[in-house]
C-alpha cells in the first residue's frame, strides 16, 4: 500500500499569495489530520476529519487557514493570504482502525 | 496548555550508552501513548506504544516505562547508534480516539 502522499514538497510564496498543500491519505484510512512543524510551536494541529466530517479545526488558524476533504482520498489545505509567519512544514496525516498515524513526508512552505 | 510535556529538548549520548527520554501529561483520561520518531526532511513514524494498563513495554532496544500514578513515561535507548540521532515525540490519547496530542519533542544526537 502506497503511505500518504504530500504535493509539493517545497512551496515558495509571496506575502499575501493563496497557496493550496495537497494530500492523499493511506487508502481505506478514515481520518485525515493536518498539522503545521515549527521548530519554536512543535507539531500543531490545524484540522482533523473523520470520515469527510470536519472534527476539529485548531482554533488560532481558522481565519486564514481552510482544509477540505474533497473525497475519502484527497484533502487540501489553503492559506489564503499567506503571511511570513507561515513558512513551517505542513505534515498530513491518516489514520484507519488502530490508532497509529501515518504522517507524509510534509510540505515544506515558506512565505517571502 | 499543553498536555504532554517532554524533556529534555536535547539529548547527546555516546554510541552504547543508554538514551532516556522523559515524558508527563496532564489529562487522567489519556490510555495510549505512542512514541513517533522523526527524522530530518520526513514524517514522524510510530516507534513503539502502550496502553496505560501495562507498566512497561520493549521492542528490541526500545522500551517505555510507564508510571500511571504519577502520569510519567520515558522511553530507554539502550546500546544507542548513530542511525538512531533523530527527534522523539512522546504523544498521548484517549478512549480509543484517533485524536492525539504531541509533546514538543526530544532532538537525541547519538556520537560515534
Amino acid at each position: 500500500d502506497a503511505g500518504v502522499t504530500q504535493t509539493p514538497r517545497h512551496e515558495v510564496a509571496e506575502k499575501g499569495q493563496t497557496i493550496i498543500l495537497k494530500c492523499e491519505p493511506v487508502s481505506g484510512h478514515n481520518d485525515l489530520f493536518w498539522y503545521r512543524q515549527t521548530k519554536i510551536q512543535g507539531l500543531e494541529l490545524l484540522s482533523y476529519f473523520r470520515s469527510k466530517s470536519l472534527m476539529e479545526d485548531g482554533g488560532a488558524f481558522k481565519d486564514r487557514f481552510k482544509a477540505e476533504m474533497l473525497n475519502s482520498s484527497f484533502s487540501t489545505l489553503k492559506i489564503q493570504p499567506t503571511e511570513p509567519k507561515d513558512s513551517a512544514v505542513y505534515l498530513c496525516a491518516s489514520t484507519g482502525d488502530k490508532y497509529e498515524q501515518y504522517f507524509g513526508p510534509g510540505t515544506r512552505l515558506t512565505v517571502l | 496548555q499543553q498536555q504532554v510535556r517532554q524533556s529534555p529538548q536535547s539529548l547527546t549520548v555516546w554510541e552504547g550508552e543508554t538514551a532516556i527520554l522523559n515524558c508527563s501529561y496532564e489529562n487522567s483520561a489519556f490510555d495510549y501513548f505512542p512514541w513517533y520518531q522523526q527524522f530530518p526532511g520526513e514524517g514522524p513514524a510510530l516507534l513503539i506504544s502502550i496502553l496505560s494498563v501495562s507498566n512497561k513495554k520493549e521492542d528490541g532496544r526500545f522500551t517505555i516505562f510507564f508510571n500511571k500514578r504519577e502520569k510519567k513515561l520515558s522511553l530507554h535507548i539502550a546500546d544507542s547508534q548513530p542511525g538512531d540521532s533523530a527527534t522523539y515525540f512522546c504523544a498521548a490519547s484517549a478512549g480509543g480516539n484517533n485524536r492525539i496530542f504531541f509533546g514538543d519533542g526530544t532532538q537525541l544526537v547519538v556520537k560515534p
